[in-house]
């Protein structure tokens, strides 16, 4: 099984900030790697694959970044819209696993 | 616009076997471009992936769960099914069924989610 560690947990933030949330895994996986956004009550959406491909629809200021174990996913300008929960996702191997969650709160 | 629609019980007893359907409309599950996955959500945590199936009925479970699980796809009815027997507190959760394309790895599409209480 692969591990993921999301960090940070939490993240403070305000409209406008560039925003940064890390995903490191326990072993590498190439550019196996998704971002999804959840708000609360509602499922994820897959924002990011491949790393760094950006989801069809998702605004340009989502970038994502990274290969092997170390990956990044950032907001360049942060919208009120924005404040999440962001997850992490590799389909390297099964099982399909998932990081533990960075959620973006208003600062 | 493909789009996913959970349904079944939101109460299950303890030891007993919890089932969930997903309806899929605007698209077909016998695609074989895509594999449909049940993911579950225990309250205030993270994501957890439970399996997959293919439209063939080919299957891939997650081993902390594969003891207990079975998904099976109906393609008459273009639903895919989720059984969890045994259940405990600690299946509750909001499930999510959503698709994987063949290949690929990630969920682009997911269903908005059910939620399942276990208790007595």
């Amino acid at each position: 099984v692969i591990w993921m560690t999301q960090s940070p947990s939490l993240l403070s933030a305000s409209t406008g900030d560039r925003v940064t949330i890390s995903c490191r895994m326990s072993q590498g996986i190439s550019s196996y790697l998704a971002w999804y956004q959840q708000k609360p009550g509602k499922a994820p959406e897959l924002l990011i694959y491949a790393a760094s491909t950006l989801q069809s629809g998702v605004p340009s200021r989502f970038s994502g970044s990274g290969s092997g174990t170390d990956f990044t996913l950032t907001i360049s300008c942060l919208q009120s819209e924005d404040f999440a929960t962001y997850y992490c996702q590799q389909y390297y191997s099964f099982p399909r696993t998932f990081g533990q969650g960075t959620k973006v709160e208003i600062k | 616009q493909v789009q996913l629609q959970e349904s079944g019980p939101g109460l299950v007893k303890p030891s007993e076997t919890l089932s969930l359907t997903c309806t899929v409309s605007g698209g077909s599950v016998s695609s074989g471009s895509y594999y449909w996955s049940w993911i579950r959500q225990p309250p205030g945590k993270g994501l957890e992936w439970i399996g997959y199936i293919y439209y063939s009925g080919s299957t891939n479970y997650n081993p902390s769960l594969k003891s207990r699980v079975t998904i099976s796809v109906d393609t008459s009815k273009n639903q895919f099914s989720l059984k969890l027997s045994s259940v405990t507190a600690a299946d509750t959760a909001v499930y999510y069924c959503a698709r994987e394309a063949v290949a690929k790895g990630y969920m682009d599409v997911w269903g908005k989610g059910t939620t399942v209480t276990v208790s007595s």
